[in-house]
């Protein structure tokens, strides 16, 4: 069964750098990824596509700031030079044919 | 302006019928399938739906099997979701949902602001 797992929550200062990570059923571990940001009272904005062999592509307008890496069935988003529109809920997201799969979502908080 | 804008939510019983509608705009709107995904209260993001940029094939969430269809008209730039027998954990804020490629099937590039439907008897 295709299954993402994330952290509830994640946190670090402002100015600071915070990752998010994302792990894949074993079975699954070289099945790309999407993140999402979700703000607070917003609908979701599309981050990156990360491959498994880390190589990532960001939507329109997300920040240098936003990076991605991949390492086994672990893919993560870090978050350089924490900003405070970047608090919010990141989901990853997985697909095979005919399914999609989001993770649980990790809350990222700006100390 | 690219933007896709939900429409048709609110307040149904138990057993009842929504359609919900998402109009697209400022991308060639045939080249991409479409979607939609579910966020109950204070719970986090549920594929529901997908529907391909020709209409011909579409995917269903377990949860929603037998009970959705999600169609499209390329003439209008429009999709839709035909919601029936509702239950109560059908209730949520339906989001509709751009395919990033066209021709792909992966993930999604572009979101609207949601509709929410709520269903109490």
């Amino acid at each position: 069964q295709l299954v993402l797992t994330q952290s509830p929550s994640a946190s670090a200062s402002l100015g600071a750098s915070v990752k998010v990570t994302c792990t894949l059923s074993n079975e699954h571990s070289d099945y790309a990824i999407a993140w999402h940001q979700q703000q607070p009272v917003k609908g979701p904005r599309y981050v990156m596509k990360l491959n498994s062999d880390g190589t990532y592509i960001k939507g329109d307008g997300i920040p240098d700031r936003f990076s991605g890496s991949s390492s086994g069935a672990e893919r993560s988003l870090i978050i350089s030079d924490l900003q405070s529109e970047d608090e919010g809920d990141y989901y990853c997201q997985t697909w095979t044919t005919g399914i999609r799969v989001f993770g649980g979502g990790t809350k990222v908080t700006v100390l | 302006e690219v933007q896709l804008l939900e429409s048709g939510g609110g307040l149904v019983q138990p057993g009842g019928s929504l359609r919900l509608s998402c109009a697209a705009s400022g991308f060639a709107f045939k080249n991409y399938a479409m979607s939609w995904v579910r966020q109950a209260p204070g719970k986090g993001l549920h594929w529901v739906a997908t529907v391909s940029g020709f209409g011909d094939r579409t995917y269903y969430g377990q949860s929603v099997q037998d009970r959705f269809t999600i169609s499209r008209d390329n003439s209008n730039n429009t999709v839709y979701l035909q919601m029936n027998s509702l239950r109560a954990e059908d209730a949520a804020v339906y989001f509709c949902a751009k395919d990033r490629g066209a021709g792909t099937f992966d993930t999604f590039d572009l979101w609207g602001q949601g509709t929410m439907v709520t269903v109490s008897s």
